[in-house]
């Protein structure tokens, strides 16, 4: 079966700073996809970013870049020049063979930035 | 911003009675998705739908049905509510994800608060 862990529960972080949110997923098939998805505190899921399981490099998206590491099945995400906005919920989801058609989402982690 | 919305956003309601959420989506995504969200347990499947008619089930998905008549409406009910059920729901939608590395991303509606007292 598989599964994302996300580890931190909450996380503090100064303003302007660089933040690591850590993801581990479990899946035995070959083929896979990561997601990264912020939720604000007014709710809604906001995507972030995806990394095939067959890419080569890590994925961009402004401030945001996932650090993939495939042998230690890891996929966190980095935050750049962290900003006030930036506090939010963070999931990270897999979809894999089985189970093709669905994403399976961490816990979440609450990261808060201070000024 | 994808056309989802779910109604209704806030509903309080108590054990025992039928519960019924709509989620209608103005994309014609083949996929849609019921997800449970409850703190220290991130979102969690319950069903979703993979065209008119059809639907599986996800992880979570006892004391729930779903149908699905039309490509845009997708129904999520609750027959008979209980205090564990009280939760925020949201739907989500996308298209086909066809492989499993597709960068399909999930759409989401604004969810929808229900409290079971």
């Amino acid at each position: 079966a598989q599964k994302i862990t996300q580890t931190q529960p909450g996380m503090f972080v100064q303003e302007k700073e660089a933040v690591t949110l850590d993801c581990t997923y479990d899946t035995s098939d070959p083929s896979y996809g990561l997601f990264w998805y912020k939720q604000p505190s007014s709710g809604e899921m906001i995507f972030l970013i995806y990394q095939g399981s067959y890419d080569q490099q890590n994925a961009t998206e402004g401030r945001y870049s996932l650090n993939f590491q495939k042998a230690r099945k890891s996929a966190n995400l980095v935050i750049s020049a962290s900003q006030l906005g930036d506090s939010a919920m963070y999931f990270c989801a897999m979809r894999a063979a089985q189970g093709a058609q669905k994403l399976v989402f961490g816990q979440g982690t609450r990261l808060t930035i201070n000024p | 911003d994808a056309g989802i919305t779910q109604s209704p956003r806030h509903k309080v309601t108590e054990t025992g009675t039928p519960v019924t959420l709509r989620c209608h989506q103005t994309e014609n995504h083949r996929y849609m998705y019921w997800y449970r969200q409850d703190p220290g347990h991130g979102l969690r499947l319950i069903h979703y739908s993979y065209g008119v008619k059809d639907t599986d089930k996800g992880e979570v998905s006892d004391g729930y049905s779903v149908s699905r008549s039309k490509t845009e409406d997708f129904l999520l009910t609750l027959e008979s509510a209980t205090s564990s059920q009280t939760s925020v729901y949201f739907c989500a939608i996308s298209e086909s994800p066809g492989y499993p590395d597709s960068n399909e991303k999930l759409f989401f509606g604004s969810g929808t608060q229900l409290s079971v007292l």
